[in-house]
């Protein structure tokens, strides 16, 4: 079966410095990965998408980026964060394949993040 | 870009009482998921809705697709405290493998 692992779970970061996020996904090959923003108590920003290495598309303009080293792993950075970057980040895969019939996006558990 | 809206933003309801929520999209939409969050959980698929006037149950939650494949609702009948959350729905504009959620309506259960 699949599973999607996303650390760390928590962290406290002062303004300014570095952020790391990491994901991987394990039992399945080629899946679309994708990041997720969510502010306390509001709803799900796509931040970006990938469908395969290397390859990022970026939806909102910001101070983060994302990389797709390998096939089932997915990063998402900073190299300086912003007090607007405290929230929610959920990482999330779904099968590659497309099609009118969709496919069901899987999440991990969510890195809770607070800038300081 | 592609624009979800979802009505109620919050909805407080006594359990045993009824739910509904409503899902609007700018655009016709090829299909339409729903997921729930649980407080500081992760939103979990429920179902997914593909043909024009759909209609699909779960248990006590029924969930319909419009006729012009353009809005969605979740309905839930006798709320019970398990049912708290988030619920969202989810659509992926045709062409791309990205998928928009909706805002958003959070559910509180009052036992």
């Amino acid at each position: 079966s699949q599973t999607i692992h996303q650390w760390p779970a928590t962290l406290v970061q002062p303004v300014g410095s570095p952020l790391s996020l990491e994901c991987t996904v394990e039992g399945t090959s080629n899946p679309n990965l994708y990041w997720y923003r969510q502010a306390a108590g509001r709803g799900l920003q796509l931040l970006f998408y990938s469908v395969g290495i290397g390859q990022i598309s970026s939806e909102v303009p910001q101070n983060l980026s994302a990389s797709r080293p390998q096939d089932r792993q997915f990063i998402l950075s900073s190299k300086k964060l912003l007090l607007s970057d405290s929230g929610f980040y959920l990482c999330a895969w779904c099968p590659r394949w497309s099609g009118v019939s969709g496919n069901t996006i899987y999440f991990g558990e969510g890195s809770w993040l607070t800038v300081v | 870009g592609q624009q979800v809206m979802q009505i109620p933003q919050y909805q407080h309801v006594q359990e045993g009482e009824d739910f509904t929520t409503y899902c609007n999209s700018s655009t016709t939409l090829s299909n339409i998921q729903w997921y729930k969050q649980r407080p500081g959980g992760h939103p979990v698929f429920l179902i997914q809705l593909v043909k024009s006037g759909e209609v699909k149950k779960q248990k006590r939650l029924t969930f319909q697709f419009g006729e012009a494949k353009k809005n969605s609702s979740l309905h839930i009948t006798a709320t019970q405290t398990t049912d708290v959350g988030t619920y969202f729905c989810a659509v992926s504009p045709s062409g791309t493998y990205k998928y928009i959620f909706g805002t958003g309506t959070r559910l509180k259960v009052l036992a």
